[in-house]
């Protein structure tokens, strides 16, 4: 089954640019979709298709993906952007849905 | 408005069937895959499958499989997911959720609210 890997943790300082990872074998050939989940409510979709953002997604989000590494930026990072971020792949040798295993973004 | 509402918390023991809910609302309810998926407490998303309400063909995560059954009554726009023997490790948050996209690019769009299952003796 495909995997990816998430850092557990990154900080910012507010203002920064927070990068998020998501590595994965070859991820860059797969789109990868990006969930952000604060905490005690359901996960929303910030980014899609790579770097496609759903309307009400601010411009400060952003996504890129090649070779074995997707990245999440988010820029000019606010207090409220603290969360937990998931990528998301579909793995399409056994037909079914992956998740990254998570990172909680601290604003610092 | 787009919506999928999840049926309520559950508290159950060991042993004990379940069957929970999730209602789509504001869109062609037969025209899109819809899924499950697992939160345990202080753990991360796991995917479990999918059902397509049109003609309820289903996908599962190896993960799952056999392990729970999805399923749709389309004349109601609602999922359903399905335990017929709970385990203490079944206590989970789990979400319905949407899936948009075409065949090897599905994302979830729409999430619902989420249901807490309890299993406990």
């Amino acid at each position: 089954s495909y995997v990816l890997t998430q850092p557990p943790s990154v900080s910012v300082a507010p203002g920064k640019t927070a990068r998020i990872t998501c590595g994965g074998n070859n991820i860059g050939s797969k789109s990868v979709h990006w969930y952000q989940q604060k905490p005690g409510q359901a996960p929303v979709l910030v980014i899609y298709y790579d770097s496609d953002r759903p309307s009400g997604i601010p411009e400060r989000f952003s996504g890129s993906n090649s070779g074995n590494t997707a990245t999440l930026t988010i820029s000019r990072v606010e207090a409220g952007d603290e969360a937990d971020y998931y990528c998301q792949v579909w793995d399409s040798s056994s037909d079914h849905g992956v998740f990254g295993g998570g990172t909680k973004l601290t604003v610092l | 408005e787009v919506q999928l509402v999840q049926s309520g918390a559950e508290v159950k023991k060991p042993g004990e069937s379940l069957k929970i809910s999730c209602k789509g609302s504001g869109y062609s309810f037969t025209s899109y895959w819809i899924g499950w998926v697992r939160q345990m407490p202080g753990k991360g998303l796991e995917w479990m499958g999918i059902i397509y309400p049109g003609d309820s063909d289903t996908r599962y995560s190896p993960s799952f499989q056999g392990q729970v059954t999805i399923s749709a009554d389309k004349s109601i726009s609602t999922a359903y997911l399905q335990w017929s023997s709970l385990k203490a490790s079944d206590t989970a948050m789990y979400y319905c959720a949407r899936h948009a996209g075409t065949g090897y690019y599905y994302y979830m769009d729409v999430w619902g609210k989420g249901t807490t299952v309890t299993v406990s003796s």
